[in-house]
């Protein structure tokens, strides 16, 4: 299995901070990566695909880059409904797997 | 819109098995693909499995090979997760979602709200 580990597993910042979130793949994933946000007690939701095309509606602060197995998701300037937690998802190959998560802190 | 609802929660003791349904909407359902994770406290989300509607055509992950069947039925657009043989740490909250695909690369878009399924004796 293709084991996505996310860093770090918390962050603290404040808003207007500009954050980087890294993933990295245990063996090359190609473009195959994606981004979710999630709320507490909420299902997931895309925010990107395919390592940087966002999702219809997800603010452009969001960006992805990367390929490979070296992965980051940044939001350019933090407002005040970011802070949730977000993880990685591969789609290189079944099992698909995901980032243990990252949270955000004020 | 597309949406996918899923059944309620339930309590089941070790042993038991458990289904959970997820009732589609707003696309057509044999075009798109249904997956299922779960999702413990405080973990990240894990993939269970997928089915293609078109056939009926699925795919587990290897953890979950003899326990997990995915079933779905076109006459009501609903795909079934059914988990046997429950253990306490199958306790978690399970989600559907609907498959997109581009390039090769499969994301996850929607999900169900959730269905907390807990195990305990």
């Amino acid at each position: 299995d293709i084991q996505m580990t996310q860093s770090p597993s918390s962050l603290s910042a404040s808003v207007g901070d500009r954050v980087t979130i890294t993933c990295r793949a245990s063996q090359t994933v190609g473009t195959h990566l994606n981004w979710y946000q999630q709320r507490p007690g909420q299902a997931p939701t895309l925010l990107i695909q395919g390592v940087s095309t966002l999702r219809s509606g997800v603010p452009s602060r969001f960006s992805g880059s990367g390929s490979g197995t070296d992965f980051t998701l940044t939001i350019s300037s933090l407002q005040p409904e970011d802070f949730l937690t977000y993880y990685c998802q591969q789609s290189s190959g079944t099992p698909y797997t995901f980032g243990q998560g990252t949270k955000l802190e004020i | 819109q597309v949406l996918l609802v899923q059944s309620g929660a339930e309590v089941k003791k070790p042993g038991a098995s458990v289904k959970v349904s997820c009732k589609t909407s707003g696309y057509t359902f044999i075009n798109s693909f249904i997956h299922w994770m779960r999702q413990a406290p405080g973990q990240g989300p894990e993939w269970l499995g997928m089915i293609n509607p078109s056939g009926g055509w699925t795919s587990y992950s290897q953890k979950f090979q003899g326990r997990l069947t995915v079933t779905r039925d076109t006459s009501t657009t609903t795909v079934y997760l059914e988990l046997s043989n429950l253990r306490s740490d199958d306790t978690a909250v399970y989600y559907c979602a609907r498959d997109n695909y581009e390039s090769g690369n499969d994301w996850f878009d929607p999900w169900g709200q959730g269905t907390l399924v807990t195990v305990s004796s």
